[in-house]
Order: C-alpha cells, then sequence, then structure tokens
C-alpha cells in the first residue's frame, strides 16, 4: 500500500519559516509528480504546489509563488517544502499528495498543522 | 485561474437515497477533472477520475459525468459510510484549483 508520511508541521511566528517533508514508500517515489495541498481549519482544500517526477520542474499558486520552494531527494524518496516569509493566511493542515498520469493526487498522506501565530 | 463551482454547498440525505451533486469549471476542461471524499478528521480520499472512471477500490455505487464545464458526481443507494465531505478539482492547467465543497448529512 502507497505511504505518504508528512512531518515538520508546527507553530511558527509570522515572518517565520518552516520545512515540512514527506517520506514516501511502497512505491518508486522517482516515476511520480507529487503536490502539496493545504486545508484552512474547517475550510476546503487548496493546491499549493507540484513538481516533475525528476524534480526538474515545479508549479505553485499565486498565493505561494516566491515564498516556498518545493523539492525533492529521489534518493531519499523524499519530498520537501520550504516555507519562509510565513503569514496568518498560511495556518493550515498541509498534504503531500501523489499524482499518476490522469489520476492527480491518487493518494494522500495523513497531514502536517503548520500553525503561524505570534 | 479556473474556478470550480460545486451545488449544492449541502444536502441532507437518507440511507438508501441516490444523491447528485454537481460542479461546474468556469472555462472547458475537457475530461480533467477528479472527485474526491473527505472524512471528518481524515485526509481526502480519491473516488472518480476523467471524470467517469472509478479508482480502485471504490464501490461502484459511485459514478461521475460530464465534460466540458459540467461534471456530476452521483451516489446510487447512500451507505452510512458515504455521509462526508464531496470535492471536485480540475486538473486542465495550472494552477489546480477544487470546488468549496459539497457536505452531504444524515437527513
Amino acid at each position: 500500500e502507497v505511504q505518504l508520511l508528512e512531518s515538520g508541521g508546527g507553530l511558527v511566528q509570522p515572518g517565520g519559516s518552516l520545512r515540512l517533508s514527506c517520506a514516501a514508500s511502497q512505491f518508486t517515489f522517482s516515476s511520480y509528480a507529487m503536490s502539496w495541498v493545504r486545508q484552512t481549519p474547517g475550510k476546503g482544500l487548496e493546491w499549493v504546489s507540484a513538481i516533475s517526477s525528476g524534480g526538474d520542474r515545479t508549479y505553485y499558486a499565486d498565493s505561494v509563488r516566491g515564498r516556498f520552494t518545493m523539492s525533492r531527494d529521489n534518493s531519499r524518496d523524499t519530498l520537501y517544502l520550504q516555507m519562509n516569509s510565513l503569514r496568518a493566511e498560511d495556518t493550515a493542515m498541509y498534504y503531500c499528495a501523489r499524482h499518476t498520469s490522469g489520476r492527480p493526487h491518487d493518494y494522500w498522506g495523513q497531514g502536517t498543522l503548520v500553525t503561524v501565530s505570534s | 485561474d479556473i474556478q470550480m463551482t460545486q451545488s449544492p454547498s449541502s444536502l441532507s440525505a437518507s440511507v438508501g437515497d441516490t444523491v447528485t451533486i454537481t460542479c461546474r469549471a468556469s472555462q472547458g476542461i475537457s475530461n480533467h477533472l477528479v472527485w474526491f471524499q473527505q472524512q471528518p478528521g481524515k485526509a481526502p480520499k480519491s473516488l472518480i477520475y476523467a471524470p467517469s472512471s472509478l479508482q480502485s477500490g471504490v464501490p461502484s455505487r459511485f459514478s461521475g459525468s460530464g465534460s466540458g464545464t459540467a461534471f456530476t458526481l452521483t451516489i446510487s443507494s447512500l451507505q452510512p459510510e458515504d455521509f462526508a465531505t464531496y470535492y471536485c478539482q480540475h486538473f486542465n492547467n495550472y494552477p489546480w484549483t477544487f470546488g468549496q465543497g459539497t457536505r452531504v448529512e444524515v437527513k
């Protein structure tokens, strides 16, 4: 069974930084594009960023472009999201999700909570 | 950006009912649409993609249809475990966007 395990969330002050990780297992990580998706408490889902299987192409939502950087280490089967200049509105549960061709987000992790507050 | 609009925002139904949720895209997205189910406190789960193919393990009472700008998710013979929130999402081009969700509640 595909497994995705996020970590790195926590409480951070506005303007601070945080790096999220997503450890993948039970599938060939290097063959799949990946995404980060977030969900504000009690609200809906927002796609944040995506990365190609090889890591050479990245895509971002306007709300995070220039502040967040997505990357991956295929030798470690791990996905990352470096979040800088954090704002209160970045407070959310952050999920990593796998893409299969024609089936984005076919598997999701359990999420890691990021809280931006002073 | 493409806007995804779901209707209704919530609905009340009973076990055994058939429910239909509509998702509309602000511009044509061909068949580049997926549906997710989310139970409270859990991660979303992929249900249907492209937009009528069932994800592995999803019961056949779930079905999807549509193309272009209008899509539907139908749940036939609603079961207790189907009371949840449902989201559509397009993947026609970046940025991918989700609908606001439809909460299916017990009548």
